[in-house]
């Protein structure tokens, strides 16, 4: 089946440790995105990739990082930067080009600080 | 920068009825697109109906339509005869032309009443 995954379902992070979030397709999409969720908000964009290699800062990228490797992987790091990292975090991806700009979501990753 | 406005926080609809959500958006482009996703309980974001603002002729997907009035730039979702299963928070997004990410509103919690 094609798709999007992530992983863990849920994630603790104790407090000056970085974490990494996984994000995996196989719908061979060009472009991935990375939201955070918090409560009674809607999704505010981390960091965004159209080609492999390549990346651009969101509206909230301070105290993220991510890599572009692969065409289908797009992980998240949160680092000991993000002061207040406790969220649900969405991982989508889309074509990435005319026509096709719909995005398609990821079952989500929930973020937990002990 | 784009703003995308959702002012009822909440809903309520009787099984059946017809009931309609409110998007409003702000932006100086031309060449954008919008959507409205579902997200359930289970907290996966599903496209209900996507709208490309070069179309004059509103998008409808089976009991989903939306009423697209690009001057106002206003552009809500209407569900005819809702089923219980349409319950969940409905976030209207809006993404430029350009190759970047979704900008959300704060959704809005539709109860449906059997």
């Amino acid at each position: 089946d094609g798709g999007i995954t992530q992983s863990p379902k849920y994630l603790f992070r104790k407090e000056g440790q970085n974490v990494t979030l996984s994000c995996e397709q196989n719908l061979n999409h060009d472009a991935m995105y990375w939201y955070r969720q918090d409560p009674g908000q809607g999704l505010r964009l981390i960091y965004y990739s159209q080609i492999v290699n390549d990346f651009q800062k969101g509206d909230i990228a301070e105290g993220y990082s991510v890599s572009r490797e692969k065409k289908e992987s797009f992980p998240l790091t949160v680092t000991s930067a993000q002061k207040n990292p406790t969220a649900f975090y969405l991982c989508a991806s889309s074509p990435g080009y005319r026509g096709q700009e719909t995005q398609y979501f990821g079952p989500g990753t929930r973020l937990l600080v002990l | 920068a784009q703003t995308v406005t959702q002012s009822q926080p909440e809903m309520s609809v009787q099984e059946a009825e017809t009931v309609t959500l409110s998007c409003t958006y702000d932006t100086s482009e031309s060449d954008y697109y919008l959507f409205w996703y579902k997200q359930p309980p289970s907290r996966q974001m599903i496209l209900v109906i996507r709208q490309e603002a070069y179309k004059q002729q509103n998008a409808t997907e089976n009991r989903f339509s939306v009423n697209f009035q690009k001057a106002a730039k206003s552009f809500s979702l209407k569900i005819s005869d809702s089923q219980l299963g349409d319950a969940a928070m409905y976030f209207c997004a809006y993404r430029g032309g350009g190759a970047d990410g979704l900008t959300f509103g704060k959704g809005t919690h539709l109860i449906i009443q059997p």
